[in-house]
């Protein structure tokens, strides 16, 4: 299966910061790599698919790269709403893989 | 609108069985690839098992290989997983999700999540 690394696992930032995660597949995906926020309590939600298309009523301030093995999540200028769980997800082939998680506090 | 609603879940026993349910609304639930994705507490997502729109195609993570099992009945919108031989590193909140994909001229260019139910918790506990 292809394994997917997030990094970091945890990172602390304020109101207004630039942030940035990103991601590592084991293997080449193309660009079959998604992004998920989750906050506590609740279903994860779809920021990103197909590594930089943002989903409709997401904000602007959230922006996704790469292609092949390395991925980048961005949020431009952070809200307090953003605080939350960041996951990528490949979806290359049949067997999908999360990557572990980014907890932005 | 879209929704998805999970059901099923409860506290079970090791080595024993359960089935989820996840009914689908607001759109063409005969159509759709469906999935399960579950969640340990405090850890983070794992892909479970995933069903093509006939149930003609399964495909499930190594670690419920041979002890889960995913189906759906179109006609109730609905899709299950039937989960035996529990284990406690079962113990999750069991999430459904919908596929969507992204074609251009006919090809696959991507496909994701969404939407996602509330989820289901599913406690294997003695």
């Amino acid at each position: 299966d292809i394994q997917m690394t997030q990094s970091p696992s945890s990172l602390s930032a304020s109101v207004g910061d630039r942030v940035t995660i990103t991601c590592r597949a084991s293997q080449s995906i193309g660009r079959f790599l998604n992004w998920y926020q989750q906050k506590p309590g609740n279903a994860p939600k779809v920021l990103i698919y197909t590594a930089s298309s943002l989903q409709t009523g997401v904000p602007s301030r959230f922006s996704g790269s790469g292609s092949g093995t390395d991925f980048t999540l961005t949020i431009s200028s952070l809200q307090p709403e953003d605080f939350a769980t960041y996951y990528c997800q490949q979806s290359y082939g049949t067997v999908w893989t999360f990557g572990q998680g980014t907890k932005v506090e | 609108q879209v929704q998805l609603v999970e059901s099923g879940g409860g506290v079970v026993q090791p080595g024993r069985s359960l089935r989820l349910s996840c009914v689908g609304s607001g759109f063409t639930f005969s159509t759709k690839t469906m999935h399960w994705v579950r969640q340990a507490p405090g850890k983070g997502l794992e892909w479970v098992a995933v069903i093509s729109y006939d149930g003609t195609n399964k495909w499930s993570a190594d670690s419920v290989k041979g002890r889960f099992t995913i189906s759906r009945d179109n006609s109730k919108n609905t899709v299950y997983l039937q989960m035996n031989s529990l284990r406690f590193d079962d113990t999750a909140v069991y999430y459904c999700a919908r596929e969507r994909i992204a074609l251009v001229r006919g090809a696959i260019e991507g496909n994701w999540l969404d939407p996602w139910g509330q989820g289901t918790l599913v406690t294997v506990s003695s």
